[in-house]
């Protein structure tokens, strides 16, 4: 079974440029998170989407950032324009949300650089 | 506010090495305790704890929960080069479908 699968693995920006991020769950998992990792910190939930609703987005910086799940499926993460301290690992995850069984399953992060 | 806190937040021990990490958390509707190991960059998971001094165990490591003094520990006995990880711990409240994270605790296993 294919895992979580995110592109690109890393990008190299200057600050004040756009960047998109992509993310494709595990097949058949409604629930798919964003979450931001800096350097020596635990990752930090961005938003959460059941289905294509964002149902979590109360710590996604909305005047920069936005996020879409068209159909469900796959997710972009949008920042514009990128500053210097956005630099760091984003990292998707899914679930299946099933009763209890709602472990999450991450993928391997796209690592941003801002300069 | 939801806080998860880890320690140490560095270690660096031989090879064969018994190690003990921790973690301590403050949330509202406390549901579950998640750990998680962290190598190059997705956590992969590792166990889930949702009742106190039940010993979750696979292979070398294990993990118990005190709800009481709302904390838990990974250990992991006759360590490995690649025990080497940043190792997370995650707390989940209830209801509320998402994980907050302790800082993690990076791990070294040199040989």
């Amino acid at each position: 079974e294919a895992g979580v699968v995110q592109s690109p693995r890393y990008k190299i920006i200057e600050k004040k440029q756009p960047v998109a991020f992509w993310c494709n769950p595990i097949s058949g998992h409604n629930t798919l998170y964003w979450y931001r990792q800096n350097l020596g910190q635990g990752p930090e939930l961005l938003i959460r989407y059941e289905n294509e609703e964002a149902v979590d987005d109360s710590q996604l910086p909305k005047d920069r950032f936005s996020a879409e799940r068209l159909k469900g499926v796959d997710s972009t993460l949008k920042i514009q324009p990128a500053e210097l301290g956005d630099s760091a690992v984003y990292l998707c995850a899914s679930s299946l949300n099933s009763g209890r069984d709602y472990e999450q399953y991450f993928g391997p992060g796209t690592r941003l650089t801002v300069t | 506010e939801d806080k998860v806190v880890q320690s140490p937040l560095s270690l660096v021990v031989h090879e064969g090495d018994t190690v003990t990490l921790n973690c301590s958390y403050e949330v509202t509707n406390f549901r579950s305790l998640l750990w998680y190991k962290q190598e190059k960059k997705a956590p992969t998971f590792l166990f889930m704890l949702t009742s106190s001094g039940i010993e979750k165990k696979s292979g070398r490591l294990s993990s118990i929960l005190d709800k009481k003094e709302l904390f838990s520990i990974l250990n992991i006995t006759a360590t490995q080069t690649g025990d080497s990880a940043i190792y997370l711990c995650a707390v989940e409240p209830q209801g509320a479908q998402k994980l907050v994270f302790g800082q993690g605790t990076r791990l070294t296993i040199n040989p």
